[in-house]
Parts: C-alpha cells; sequence; structure tokens
C-alpha cells in the first residue's frame, strides 16, 4: 500500500496562474511533511515543510495547506514562473526516534508555459 | 551551512561487480543517514536508515548484504552495492539530518550508477 501519494501526475500552467498540487497520506503517525522539488539531472532541494501542529506554512509564492483530519495537503505555488517548472515530491516523516526516514510521493511533475 | 557531499558522482560498473559510494556531511553532525535509490521513472525508495548509536535499519526489499553500510562518525557514510545487476541502476542519495532540527533531510547531489 502507498504510504504517500500525489496528484496530478503532471500538470501545466501559464506563467502567473496558481499551480495547486495534491498529496495525501496513509500514516497518521507522520508528524513532518516536506515538500522537496528536483529539476533534471540534479538531486532533490527541500523547498517549504510543514509540521502538524499547523495547518498553513507560507514562504513567498508557496504554500502547504494541511488538513489533519483528512489526511491531506497541498502545495500552492502562486504567480507560478517557468523557473519553477520541476518535478515536485511531497514527503512524510518522522520527528522521534525514525527522524530522517522520509517516505516519498511519486510527483508531480510541474510545466508553466511563459 | 550544511552540505552533504557524495563521490563518485556517476560510476559504471560491469554485472555481478561490485562499488562503493561515499557521503560526507559538511557543518553539521549527521546523527541520522538515510540512503535512497531513484531508480529510472520512480520516486525515491529508502533503503536503510543510519542512526548515531542504533542499529541500522533496512527497509523491506533491501538487506545489509547487499547493501552494507557504514556510519563511523557524525560527517561520513558509506554504501556498497554488492553484485550489482541490471536493477540496481539509479541515483543514490544520501540525507543527512540530525536532531533538533525536524528532522529537515539534506541530500548530497547523489552517486548515479549504471551496470553494464
Amino acid at each position: 500500500q502507498q504510504q504517500v501519494r500525489q496528484s496530478p501526475q503532471s500538470l501545466t500552467v501559464w506563467e502567473g496562474e496558481t499551480a495547486i498540487l495534491n498529496c495525501s497520506y496513509e500514516d497518521s503517525t507522520f508528524d513532518y511533511f516536506p515538500w522537496y522539488w528536483q529539476f533534471p539531472r540534479e538531486s532533490p532541494a527541500l523547498l517549504i515543510a510543514i509540521r502538524p501542529v499547523s495547518n498553513k506554512k507560507e514562504d513567498g509564492r508557496f504554500t502547504i495547506f494541511f488538513n489533519k483530519r483528512e489526511k491531506k495537503l497541498s502545495l500552492h505555488i502562486t504567480d507560478s514562473q517557468p523557473g519553477d517548472s520541476a518535478t515536485y515530491f511531497c514527503a512524510a516523516g518522522y520527528t522521534g526516534a525514525n527522524t530522517g526516514k522520509l517516505t516519498f510521493g511519486h510527483g508531480t511533475i510541474l510545466r508553466v508555459h511563459p | 551551512g550544511a552540505l552533504v557531499y557524495q563521490y563518485p558522482r556517476r560510476t559504471i560498473c560491469k554485472s555481478g561487480t561490485s562499488m562503493r559510494m561515499e557521503c560526507q556531511a559538511v557543518g553539521f553532525q549527521a546523527t541520522s543517514v538515510a540512503w535512497y535509490r531513484q531508480s529510472p521513472q520512480k520516486t525515491f525508495e529508502l533503503i536503510a536508515l543510519s542512526t548515531v548509536n542504533s542499529a541500522i535499519k533496512y527497509e523491506q526489499n533491501f538487506t545489509q548484504e547487499k547493501f552494507p553500510i557504514s556510519h563511523p562518525n557524525l560527517s561520513f557514510s558509506s554504501m556498497t552495492v554488492l553484485n550489482a545487476y541490471l536493477e540496481d541502476r539509479g541515483l543514490y542519495l544520501c540525507g543527512a539530518s540530525y536532531w533538533g532540527n525536524y528532522a529537515e533531510q539534506f541530500f548530497g547531489p547523489g552517486t548515479r550508477l549504471t551496470v553494464l
């Protein structure tokens, strides 16, 4: 059973639009949710992260909305730029004894057209 | 700042041979090191998690006999892919983190393994 699911698999938006990437998880004991982005031929880089004590985390044009009851979260990218085109991975992890163990979704490929 | 280096960046090995890859944390103490594999067209699979003062925990489908890991200090870890075959090809990532920073994981650039 896949622990972390992402949708859509791919998403295309025009420059300036808001892109919405979705993520859901199974294990209610996850307590750390980072989003990574990965550009072609590069390793993933941390974009933004949230813990369940909050239902929203904002960093510039990137915002995570978190719904603990439904075990869902989403990443909103406002005023999308062509440079935002990348694969976005939602991950889930722990802050206790299993710190450092992340479970990744399969990613959403985002394309922003100028 | 926190940086993670991996070596080599790319490697090619013949089927049935083994290769070792290294991971070094700079600027912080890596109390946990996780090794992942990203196979072509796939997401990141956790191979094992190594935490200081604890036994290395391997995920299902990965074993110590196939992917032995060493984590001798708070700045270095290595993993060997023994008896590599085609299905072992992919990008191997080292993710290092430390206590007290909410599990934020810093990834190295990866070692891309090609098996001929």
